[in-house]
C-alpha cells in the first residue's frame, strides 16, 4: 500500500484565496483524521470522519474551514478566505480503528 | 476529560547516552498508550504501543511500561543515537468509549555526535 497520500506537498498562496487540500487514506481504514501543526500551538486535531461521516469537528477554528469525505478513498480541507495565521503543516492521518493512525506526509500552506 | 501530559523539550543530550521522556496521563477509562515519533519533515509514525497495565511496548530499542498505579508510559532507550533526534509525541486512546486519540504536545530530543 501507498500509505496515505496527501497533495499538493507544499502551497503558497495569497491572503484571501481559497485553498483546497486533499487527502487520500489508506484503503480499509474506517477514520480519517486532519490536524494541523503549528510551532506555537504544537498537533491540533481539526476533525475526524468515521465511515466518511465526521464525528467531531470541535477543533475547526472557525466557520473558514470546512471538510469533506465524499467517498471512503477521499477527503478535502478547504480554507475560505484564507489568512496569513492559517499557514501551518496540515497532517492527514487515518486508521483501521483507534490503535494506530497512519499519517500523510503532511502539506506545508504558506499564506501571504 | 483525558489527558495526557509531557516533559517540555528540547533534550539534548550525547551520542550513547540514556534516554527518559517523561509521559503521565489522566483517564477515566482504560486507555491503551502509544508513543509516536516525528523525523524531521515527516508525519507522526507509531513508535510503540501498550494496551493494558503492566505491558511493556518496544522497538528500535526504545521501551514503555504502562503504570497504571502512576498512571506514567515513560519512555526509555538505554543508548541513543543521532538518528533518534526527532519529536516525540505520548497519546492515549479510550477505545472502550471509541473515542479519538490525544496526543501530548511533543518533546523535542537533539542527539549530539
Amino acid at each position: 500500500d501507498a500509505g496515505v497520500i496527501q497533495s499538493p506537498r507544499h502551497e503558497v498562496t495569497e491572503m484571501g484565496q481559497e485553498v483546497t487540500l486533499r487527502c487520500k487514506p489508506i484503503s480499509g481504514h474506517d477514520y480519517l483524521f486532519w490536524y494541523r501543526q503549528t510551532m506555537m500551538r504544537g498537533l491540533e486535531l481539526l476533525i475526524y470522519f468515521n465511515n466518511n461521516v465526521p464525528i467531531d469537528d470541535s477543533g475547526m477554528p472557525e466557520d473558514r474551514f470546512s471538510a469533506k469525505m465524499p467517498n471512503a478513498s477521499f477527503s478535502t480541507l478547504k480554507i475560505q478566505p484564507s489568512e496569513p495565521r492559517d499557514s501551518a503543516v496540515y497532517f492527514c492521518a487515518s486508521s483501521y480503528d483507534l490503535n494506530e493512525q497512519f499519517f500523510g506526509p503532511g502539506t506545508r500552506l504558506t499564506v501571504l | 476529560g483525558d489527558s495526557v501530559t509531557q516533559m517540555e523539550g528540547p533534550v539534548t543530550l550525547s551520542e550513547e547516552a540514556f534516554l527518559t521522556i517523561n509521559c503521565t496521563y489522566t483517564a477515566t477509562g482504560y486507555p491503551s498508550l502509544f508513543w509516536y515519533v516525528q523525523y524531521p519533515g515527516e508525519g507522526l509514525q507509531l513508535l510503540l504501543k501498550a494496551t493494558k497495565a503492566d505491558d511493556k511496548g518496544s522497538n528500535k530499542g526504545f521501551e514503555a511500561t504502562y503504570r497504571k498505579e502512576t498512571t506514567s508510559f515513560h519512555l526509555e532507550k538505554g543508548s541513543v543515537q543521532v538518528s533518534d533526534s526527532a519529536v516525540y509525541f505520548c497519546a492515549l486512546s479510550d477505545t472502550n468509549r471509541d473515542d479519538k486519540i490525544i496526543f501530548g504536545k511533543g518533546t523535542r530530543l537533539h542527539i549530539l555526535p
